[in-house]
């Protein structure tokens, strides 16, 4: 059974550019979650979802951030006009029910604004 | 609001020592708890949780946990370390609004000298 996939691994865009990660969860599971951990930080929430439905976007900086878990296909988490305050590891996490159950990381994936 | 504090950023300890790293969160209701490691560049994996009953929680790697609610502590133990325990340690607390994201520490860097 793969883990949780993310991709790519590592992306760097010049300021103003989109940057596009995707999650493919684990086999089975339909809860995804995505984090931010900036350097020498611990992770921080962005957002929840489930199939086709965002459940809780609390995390997620008011613009430019946009997240989507799609019928079909992996989960995206995009960022329009990235500024160098974006450079962060992004991660991603499954799991196949809510809470309280466990979430299971991706390798992340390191994004450099330039 | 929920809450994590791992007080200490930096642990240096010999190989075979015992460890134990110290965790402590502020949370209203019944805690789900978790740690993982990270090792450079990598993502998450989980050592182990609490979600309810035995307070001594065995996980993987040699690694247990034990939840003492009147101390409000997690802390992680192990009782010989190995040099390829050196990495970064996340403690986490689950969510008490339901929606299921995690509230990470700031993370524990641990050293292995020989």
């Amino acid at each position: 059974n793969a883990g949780v996939m993310q991709n790519p691994r590592h992306l760097v865009r010049r300021r103003g550019q989109e940057a596009r990660l995707r999650c493919s969860p684990m086999k089975g599971h339909s809860h995804v979650y995505w984090y931010r951990q900036l350097p020498e930080e611990g992770l921080k929430f962005m957002v929840y979802l489930q199939k086709e439905n965002i459940i809780d976007e609390s995390g997620m900086p008011k613009e430019r951030f946009s997240a989507e878990f799609p019928k079909e296909g992996p989960s995206i988490l995009r960022i329009q006009q990235v500024v160098r305050g974006d450079s962060a590891a992004y991660f991603c996490a499954s799991s196949p029910q809510g809470a309280p159950d466990t979430q299971y990381f991706g390798p992340g994936t390191r994004l450099t604004v330039l | 609001a929920q809450s994590v504090t791992q007080p200490d950023i930096h642990i240096t300890v010999s190989e075979g020592a015992s460890l134990e790293l110290r965790c402590n969160y502020s949370y209203g209701a019944t805690p789900y708890l978790f740690w993982y490691v990270q090792s450079p560049g990598q993502g998450l994996q989980l050592l182990l949780k609490y979600f309810s009953g035995d307070t001594l929680v065995q996980g993987i790697k040699g690694f247990e946990a034990e939840f003492k609610r009147s101390q409000s502590s997690f802390n992680l133990r192990k009782p010989s370390v190995h040099w390829s325990d050196a990495a970064e340690y996340f403690c986490a607390v689950g969510s008490e609004t339901g929606a299921n994201n995690l509230f990470f520490g700031t993370g524990t860097r641990l050293t292995v000298i020989p």
